[in-house]
C-alpha cells in the first residue's frame, strides 16, 4: 500500500464546477505539500500545510492531522485549470517527500 | 529572483551509458533535492543535498549518485544506464536542512534506448 493515496485518479469537470481532490496519507508527517503539474512537467507548488486551512484565491487546502487527510478544492474551476494534481508529504523528522500518484483534472468548457 | 533551473531538457541515452543531468537552484536556496518520475507515476526521492553533503537518500542503487557545488547548484550522475531509468528528473531547491516549501525545476526528459 502507497504511504499517499489520493483519489480519484481522473476527473472531468464542466467550467465553473466546484471540484474537491482527495489525499489520504499513512505515515507521521512534518508538512504536506499540494502540487500543479502541467504537460511537459513542470511542478508549481501550490500549498505547503501542517495543519488547518489555506487558500489563494480559487484554491483551498485543508488538512486534518488526526484522521491524516487532507482536500484540495477549485472553486469555480475553468479549463486552464486542468493539469495532474499531486498530493506529497514530508515525512517527520526526514527528509524524505512521498508522493501521491496524483489526480489528472481535466475541466471542459 | 530566479527559479530553478534544469538542463537537459530532454535527452537520449543508449542502456549501459553514463548521464549527468544539472540543476540550479533558486536564489538563496542551498537545498538540492532530486526525484525521478516515471510515465504515469508519482516522483520517488532519489536523494537530497544540503550545504554540499548528502541530506538523506531515497531507495535508489549506488549507480544514482550527486553532487552539490558551493554555489548550490548540483548534479545527478546515473551510470550504466538501464531502460528502467527512462523518466522524468526533477529537481526542487528550498532552503534549510529540512526544508519546509519546495521550488521545482521542469525537470530532464531521459529517454534510455
Amino acid at each position: 500500500k502507497n504511504e499517499v493515496e489520493q483519489s480519484p485518479q481522473n476527473l472531468t469537470a464542466q467550467e465553473g464546477e466546484f471540484i474537491t481532490i482527495n489525499c489520504s496519507y499513512s505515515v507521521g508527517i512534518s508538512a504536506l505539500h499540494w502540487l500543479q503539474q502541467h504537460p511537459g512537467g513542470g511542478i508549481v507548488s501550490l500549498f505547503m500545510l501542517s495543519s488547518g486551512k489555506k487558500k489563494h484565491g480559487r484554491l483551498i487546502a485543508t488538512i486534518n492531522i488526526q484522521e491524516k487527510h487532507s482536500s484540495l478544492h477549485i472553486t469555480a474551476s475553468h479549463p486552464r485549470d486542468s493539469a495532474v494534481y499531486i498530493c506529497a508529504v514530508t515525512k517527520y523528522n526526514n527528509n524524505d517527500m512521498r508522493f501521491g500518484a496524483g489526480t489528472r483534472l481535466t475541466v471542459k468548457p | 529572483e530566479t527559479g530553478v533551473t534544469q538542463s537537459p531538457t530532454h535527452l537520449i541515452k543508449t542502456r549501459g551509458q553514463q548521464v549527468t543531468l544539472r540543476c540550479s537552484s533558486q536564489s538563496g536556496h542551498n537545498t538540492v533535492s532530486w526525484y525521478q518520475q516515471a510515465l504515469g507515476q508519482g516522483p520517488q526521492f532519489i536523494f537530497q543535498y544540503y550545504r554540499e553533503e548528502e541530506n538523506g537518500r531515497g531507495n535508489f542503487p549506488p549507480r544514482f549518485s550527486g553532487l552539490q557545488f558551493p554555489n548550490y547548484s548540483s548534479e545527478l550522475n546515473v551510470n550504466a544506464l538501464e531502460l528502467d531509468d527512462s523518466a522524468l528528473y526533477l529537481c526542487a531547491s528550498s532552503l534549510g536542512q529540512v526544508p519546509r516549501g519546495y521550488t521545482f525545476g521542469s525537470g530532464t526528459r531521459l529517454t534510455v534506448v
